[in-house]
């Protein structure tokens, strides 16, 4: 059953502590994305990767960082530089050399501060 | 710069009548674009596209959507509303690769309320 999982569903986090959530697809595909959504304001780009190795900052990249190391996996670190952490966190995949480009998404992640 | 706007943060529909949720872009060139549905506290899913060719995209759900070039517009359909049709929509915009600010950026309009009552 191929998709992409997101874990944990729910993450609490403690003030001046990081946090790492996984995303992790068996699509084949070459290109995941980070989102960030918060009410009324639609989704945002955190960052992006296309091939294995690299990544590009999006739209909000401060106080995130990613790695991706191998091609089904595009883990996040929400750092305690990030002020504003509490939202819901999307990943999404897509197949570079399909027509349009879909991006899929995972279930995600509601990240909360304690 | 590329942008979505969704100009209504609700819509109510009674089940059994016709659906619309609107939405308009802004770019330079000919776009790529998109619908997504979230229920609550779950991932977005993949409805339709417009890619080119057709301008009346079919998707799932028996949900579809008409690319309109000269008003900038790409409006979801639906003939007839279902209470399980009620969630949250979003519409995307993309530029092709090898277009001046095409590639992976998809922008999202800031959503629409779905609500179908009996």
């Amino acid at each position: 059953d191929g998709g992409i999982t997101q874990s944990p569903k729910y993450l609490f986090r403690k003030e001046g502590q990081n946090v790492t959530l996984s995303c992790e697809q068996n699509l084949n595909h070459d290109a995941m994305y980070w989102y960030r959504q918060d009410p009324g304001q639609g989704l945002r780009l955190i960052y992006y990767s296309q091939i294995v190795n690299d990544f590009q900052k999006g739209d909000i990249a401060e106080g995130y960082s990613v790695s991706r190391e191998k091609k089904e996996s595009f883990p996040l670190t929400v750092t305690s530089a990030q002020k504003n952490p509490t939202a819901f966190y999307l990943c999404a995949s897509s197949d570079r050399v399909a027509v349009g480009e879909t991006q899929y998404f995972g279930p995600g992640t509601r990240l909360l501060v304690l | 710069a590329q942008s979505v706007a969704q100009p209504e943060d609700q819509v109510n529909v009674a089940e059994g009548n016709p659906l619309t949720v609107k939405c308009t872009y802004s770019v330079s060139g000919n776009p790529y674009l998109f619908w997504y549905v979230q229920y609550p506290n779950r991932g977005l899913q993949f409805l339709l596209k417009y890619i080119t060719g057709d301008n009346l995209v079919k998707g799932s759900y028996g949900f579809e959507a008409e690319f309109n070039k000269s008003q900038t517009s790409f409006h979801l359909k639906k003939p007839s509303a279902l209470v399980s049709d009620s969630a949250l929509y979003f519409c995307a915009v993309r530029l092709p690769r090898g277009i001046t600010g095409g590639g992976n950026k998809l922008t999202f309009g800031t959503g629409t309320q779905l609500k179908v009552e009996l």
